[in-house]
């Protein structure tokens, strides 16, 4: 099992342009979720993919957007990069619980450097 | 913003228990207390959770206090590769939603 996989590693981009990272979520994961880590500081929850839509958001502008497809893996985009988007992104892969009870260990990846010239 | 409380710095003998605290005084009857940890240049990874009972596995053992408002992660033979910086979030049963990180406490083991 390759676990949750991320691409690409590390990725350099200047003011004003787009960007879209991509995840593939561990074997028999649903559900994706996206969270951005500047430096120094715990990781923020951008939002959460299930059934190829969007469940959860957190506090992120709509420059930051998101897709699931069909085999769940995800992307992450982001349009009109600012300095200070800059930051390690995290895709973390879980199974979504049918039932009340049941705790959803998430599973991260290795994360996405973006730094924003 | 994270529920809980933790020092930001820490650090153990290797070889030796490390104790990691962690408040979380507003804790819900339904919340669980669950323990990451985020080795350098990795991603975080799952330690373990509990709702009020004591939990051990293979990597460490969770202590929550009986009135639930605070706990103690304890590895118990701490290693040089244990250094890392271990968050305590408390989230719903059942939440399949996102993981509230604080800032963490950063865990040094020293040879």
């Amino acid at each position: 099992d390759a676990g949750v996989t991320q691409s690409p590693t590390h990725l350099i981009k200047t003011r004003g342009q787009q960007v879209t990272l991509r995840c593939s979520p561990k074997s028999g994961h649903d559900t994706v979720s996206w969270y951005q880590q500047a430096l120094g500081q715990g990781p923020q929850f951008i939002f959460q993919y299930y059934e190829e839509e969007e469940r959860q958001r957190g506090n992120f502008p709509d420059r930051f957007s998101g897709h699931q497809y069909p085999n769940y893996s995800s992307e992450l985009n982001v349009n009109a990069l600012l300095l200070g988007d800059s930051a390690l992104y995290l895709c973390a892969s879980s199974l979504t619980s049918s039932g009340s009870g049941y705790y959803n260990e998430q599973f991260f990846g290795p994360g996405t450097r973006l730094t924003v010239l | 913003d994270a529920k809980t409380t933790q020092p930001p710095s820490m650090d153990c003998a290797e070889g030796r228990a490390a104790n990691l605290p962690c408040n979380h005084s507003t804790i819900s009857g339904n919340e669980y207390v669950y323990w990451y940890r985020q080795i350098h240049s990795q991603g975080p990874q799952y330690i373990i959770h509990g709702l009020k009972n004591n939990e051990t596995n293979e990597m460490a053992s969770l202590i929550i206090t009986e009135d639930r408002k605070s706990s103690t992660l304890i590895l118990p033979h701490a290693t040089l590769r244990d250094t890392a910086v271990y968050y305590c979030i408390v989230q719903a049963a059942g939440n399949t939603g996102k993981l509230i990180f604080g800032q963490g406490t950063t865990l040094q083991v020293k040879p």
